[in-house]
C-alpha cells in the first residue's frame, strides 16, 4: 500500500528555510493531491499547504508569504521549503495525501477535504 | 485559536459509549464535509471518518460521524483502552481563513 516519508534536517536555525521532502512508495503521486501539515509541541494540527501532481498549489493564508510546496514527478516525492523560520516554527511535520473535491450544488460550492495516508512525521527545532 | 470547537476532553468507561462534538460556522462546516482524525499517543493521525460518515476501508463500525447544521459529532461505542487518543475534526473553510481547518482536538480517556 502506499507510505509517505518524510526526511530533511531535524533542526534549522532561526532566519533560515526549512526544507522537507516527503517519499511516496508503493504508488503514483500522479492524481491526489498532496498535503503538508504541522503539529508544535503539546497543540493541535495546523494545515500548510497542498499541491496537485499538475503543480497547482494552495497555502495557508497566515503562512503563504513564507511556503512553498512543489512536487517532482519523476521522483515520487513532493517537498516543503518554509523561509525565515522563527521558534514558532518547531513541530512535527506530517506530509499525507489528500484527496479534494468540489461539488457544485444549485447556488453553492461545497467541498469535501481529507487525508487518508499520513507519514510518521519528521520533527523540526528552530534553535541557534 | 482554533477555527472549529471541540471540547478539550471527554471520557468514559470500557465497554460503554462516548460522543465528541466540533462545533463551527456556516462557512466550514455548516456547507461543507467533515473528516475525523484519531491521533493515538506518538504517532500521526489517522483518517476515521470522511465526508461527515463515511468509514475508510479497515475502520471498524464502532466509529460513527453525523453532521448537523454548523456542527459534526464523532460517535465511539464498545469503547476500549486502545480507543484512548486525541482525536481532530477537520473541513474545509469558504471564507478568509485558512481553507482547510481543524478543531482543537479532544482527549478520550477510557476510565
Amino acid at each position: 500500500q502506499v507510505q509517505l516519508q518524510e526526511s530533511g534536517p531535524g533542526l534549522v536555525k532561526p532566519s533560515e528555510t526549512l526544507s522537507l521532502t516527503c517519499t511516496v512508495s508503493g504508488g503514483s503521486i500522479s492524481s491526489y493531491y498532496w498535503s503538508w501539515i504541522r503539529q508544535p509541541p503539546g497543540k493541535g494540527l495546523e494545515w500548510i499547504g497542498y499541491i496537485y501532481n499538475s503543480g497547482s498549489t494552495n497555502y495557508n493564508p497566515s503562512l503563504k508569504s513564507r511556503v512553498t510546496i512543489s512536487v517532482d514527478t519523476s521522483k515520487n516525492r513532493f517537498s516543503l521549503k518554509l523561509s525565515s523560520v522563527t521558534a514558532a516554527d518547531t513541530a512535527v511535520y506530517y506530509c499525507a495525501r489528500s484527496t479534494v473535491t468540489m461539488i457544485q450544488g444549485v447556488i453553492n460550492r461545497y467541498y469535501s477535504y481529507y487525508m487518508d495516508v499520513w507519514g510518521k512525521g519528521t520533527t523540526v527545532t528552530v534553535s541557534s | 485559536q482554533s477555527v472549529l470547537t471541540q471540547p478539550p476532553s471527554v471520557s468514559a468507561a470500557p465497554g460503554q459509549k462516548v460522543t465528541i462534538s466540533c462545533s463551527g460556522s456556516s462557512s466550514n462546516i455548516g456547507n461543507n464535509y467533515v473528516s475525523w482524525y484519531q491521533q493515538l499517543p506518538g504517532t500521526a493521525p489517522k483518517l476515521l471518518i470522511f465526508d461527515n460518515n463515511k468509514r475508510p476501508s479497515g475502520i471498524p463500525d464502532r466509529f460513527s460521524g453525523s453532521k448537523s447544521g454548523t456542527s459534526a459529532t464523532l460517535g465511539i461505542t464498545g469503547l476500549q483502552t486502545g480507543d484512548e487518543a486525541d482525536y481532530y475534526c477537520g473541513t474545509w473553510d469558504s471564507s478568509l481563513s485558512a481553507d482547510v481547518v481543524f478543531g482543537g482536538g479532544t482527549k478520550l480517556t477510557v476510565l
